[in-house]
């Protein structure tokens, strides 16, 4: 079965200071990982998958196979990245696509 | 980026009517399609995968017959409320993607309201 868990529903900090947001998941097979995010009244869109390795808007995700996580990472947060954040998952060759709980991120001026 | 569009943004139907949604890849041949439910202040929770021209695969949970899925062409799904109830009110989502693991592209969503 895929899972993807996403720890913090809510998450703030200050302008210019780190972000880690936290996914985990769980498959048996290799996965597919994405994160996408919702900006306000705005549809969902792709932030980065991690097949890619690029950054994003300085967003960046490494799979760490070991510890089943995908954590998605900007050093300096702007007060334009506050937004709501899913980590999804696709199993390889698989057709669905399962998301995780959501963390909505408020970056405080 | 492609774009995919829902139609209606927002429906009121009566209890016991059906509702139907409509989910169209615009730019793009779409050769999967994914139904999500969405309760307040929660995440997406998949209904069910349907791939052009084969039956809908649902997840756990969710009643096949209660939520029919179509996909006749590569760039229209529908989702359709049978006999709908105050607690099938919710937002629903479809996403749309031209291969496996490729990009999924969302519609802005259908607010459904059973009264």
């Amino acid at each position: 079965a895929q899972r993807v868990t996403q720890p913090e529903k809510l998450l703030s900090v200050f302008k210019g200071a780190p972000v880690e947001l936290k996914c985990n998941y769980s498959y048996s097979g290799s996965p597919e990982l994405f994160w996408y995010v919702q900006y306000s009244r705005q549809r969902l869109q792709l932030l980065l998958r991690h097949i890619s390795r690029e950054s994003i808007k300085g967003f960046t995700a490494d799979l760490n196979k070991g510890e089943t996580s995908f954590h998605l990472k900007k050093p300096f947060a702007q007060e334009e990245d506050s937004a709501m954040y899913y980590c999804a998952l696709s199993g390889q060759g698989a057709q669905k696509l399962v998301f995780g709980q959501g963390t909505r991120l408020t970056i405080n001026p | 980026g492609a774009v995919v569009s829902q139609h209606p943004s927002w429906v009121i139907c009566k209890s016991g009517t059906s509702v139907k949604i409509e989910c169209r890849s615009l730019d793009f041949q779409a050769t999967t399609m994914f139904w999500y439910r969405q309760f307040p202040k929660q995440s997406l929770m998949l209904m069910a995968t349907s791939n052009e021209g084969s039956k809908a695969t649902y997840e756990q949970g969710v009643e096949k017959d209660k939520f029919l899925i179509n996909h006749a062409s590569l760039t229209l799904s529908t989702l359709t409320v049978t006999s709908a109830h105050p607690e099938d009110s919710s937002f629903y989502i479809c996403s749309a993607r031209r291969a496996v693991n490729t990009e999924a592209f969302f519609g802005q969503g259908t607010r459904l309201t059973v009264v």
